[in-house]
């Protein structure tokens, strides 16, 4: 069965320096999406992404965060001058299509921690 | 704002039923989800149901729904050791686009 993948499975990264977390959504998926679980809290939503631009984004998502599709298989999630705070396990979504009526299928996710 | 609630833990016997439960604050929720994450892994989506439905079953699992108490439940029968998990309870909100709300989780622990 099609899944999502993510890398790397564990990133150790120094305070303020800069990480960019990788995702290869299910292939013929055209909805990607960007969630965050900091340890013993709720998933919650950071960005949605779709046609190449951010179709929705949370207020967790602000100007330290960026996404991009580099090519036809990867999708990025940036984060810029890490703070301790950051420290979470990160998981990628795709959905077939619109969002509200696709399930969104999940990677393992990449669990982040900021040192 | 929209919220989502569920008790944090259940324990049960293997062969017993396990019903976990879960609240919701938006009434004009359209689909609710159940995802099951197991030690290390991602989330994996087990079920979900459109709002305007009572109840689906799917193998050992059946979904209820409540929309007037905004209740949903989720019932594994025959439970497993196999099924010990965290299962996640989550709402998408038509007001709130394509993002899904989850509940904190409920830990699922199965003995023999």
């Amino acid at each position: 069965e099609p899944e999502v993948t993510q890398t790397p499975s564990h990133q150790v990264t120094q305070m303020g320096q800069e990480v960019i977390l990788r995702c290869v959504p299910i292939s013929n998926h055209l909805y990607f999406y960007w969630y965050r679980q900091i340890l013993g809290q709720k998933v919650e939503f950071l960005v949605s992404f779709y046609n190449n631009e951010i179709s929705e984004k949370s207020e967790i998502f602000d100007d330290q965060f960026s996404v991009e599709r580099p090519d036809g298989s990867n999708f990025t999630l940036k984060i810029r001058s890490t703070k301790l705070e950051d420290s979470a396990m990160y998981f990628c979504a795709s959905s077939e299509e619109q969002g509200k009526y696709q399930p969104q299928h999940f990677g393992d996710g990449t669990r982040l921690s900021i040192l | 704002g929209e919220d989502v609630e569920q008790s944090l833990f259940l324990s049960v016997r293997e062969g017993d039923s396990s019903v976990i439960n879960c609240t919701y604050t938006d009434s004009s929720s359209t689909y609710l989800y159940w995802y099951k994450q197991e030690p290390g892994a991602g989330l994996q989506l087990l079920t979900y149901i459109f709002s305007n439905m009572d109840m689906k079953q799917d193998q050992r699992l059946t979904v209820l729904l409540n929309k007037k108490d905004k209740h949903l439940s989720l019932r594994i029968a025959d439970t497993q050791t196999g099924d010990s998990a965290i299962y996640f309870c989550a709402e998408s909100v038509l007001q709130a686009g394509t993002a899904l709300i989850f509940g904190k989780g409920t830990t699922l622990s199965v003995s023999s």
